[in-house]
């Protein structure tokens, strides 16, 4: 079992839907999750960086974190063509290394 | 500006040739990393440094080699010994005592002949 299970997608949705990205991960000692944005042959930005469970907003951005499901979630409101990308999961339990799932794509068409 | 650089963007490897992929940073952070990522997959660390002139392994270190002679630089040496190097290869740096968040360099994809 991998440490951090991610959809791939792809995953297609109109402009200005609600998307809703989620990973799982099967360590309760992770504290550190974030979420990193990758447009295609460019490096990851960040997007999100949540310690512990609950929600964080970032303008059209919530991360949330269910620690007691081992499960954590992206949602983009009002998405627009310039948020297709792969969103990427992160997770850490701390020293030093981070564990990634595999990516989602995400294609919001016009 | 503050960032993570890495060079040359792409770069073409020939059987039995090592090669070196750069990585400075001008952000002040301690602790650097090394990740490959192929297609569909997600990243996997091949390794990091936390201090300068100390590296650790990753879960994928086999054919890889590192130095970490200042604390802005970090190369990765891709050897022989790695059949498999065609991938994108990402650096990474972070500051200790400030969480866990890595910020990324723009990559480096090596291709072999």
């Amino acid at each position: 079992q991998k440490e951090v299970e991610q959809d791939p997608g792809p995953l297609s949705v109109p402009e200005g839907a609600i998307v809703s990205l989620n990973c799982t991960y099967s360590n309760s000692a992770f504290q550190y999750f974030m979420w990193y944005r990758q447009y295609s042959r460019k490096g990851p930005e960040l997007l999100m960086y949540t310690y512990s469970s609950g929600n964080k907003e970032d303008g059209r951005f919530t991360a949330q974190v269910d620690k007691s499901s081992k499960y954590i979630s992206l949602f983009i409101r009002d998405s627009q063509p310039s948020d297709s990308a792969t969103y990427l999961c992160a997770v850490s339990g701390g020293y030093n290394k981070l564990i990634f799932g595999a990516g989602t794509r995400l294609a919001v068409h016009p | 500006d503050g960032g993570i650089t890495q060079s040359p963007k792409y770069l073409f490897r020939k059987e039995g040739q090592n090669v070196t992929l750069s990585c400075e940073q001008n952000l002040n952070h301690d602790a650097m990393y090394w990740y490959r990522q192929d297609p569909g997959q997600g990243l996997r660390l091949i390794y990091y440094s936390q201090i300068v002139n100390d590296f650790q392994k990753g879960d994928i270190a086999e054919g890889y080699s590192v130095s970490r002679e200042k604390k802005e630089s970090f190369p990765l040496t891709v050897t022989s010994a790695q059949k498999n190097p065609t991938a994108f290869y990402l650096c990474a740096s972070k500051r200790e005592g400030f969480g866990e968040t890595q910020y990324f360099g723009p990559g480096t994809r090596l291709l072999v002949l």
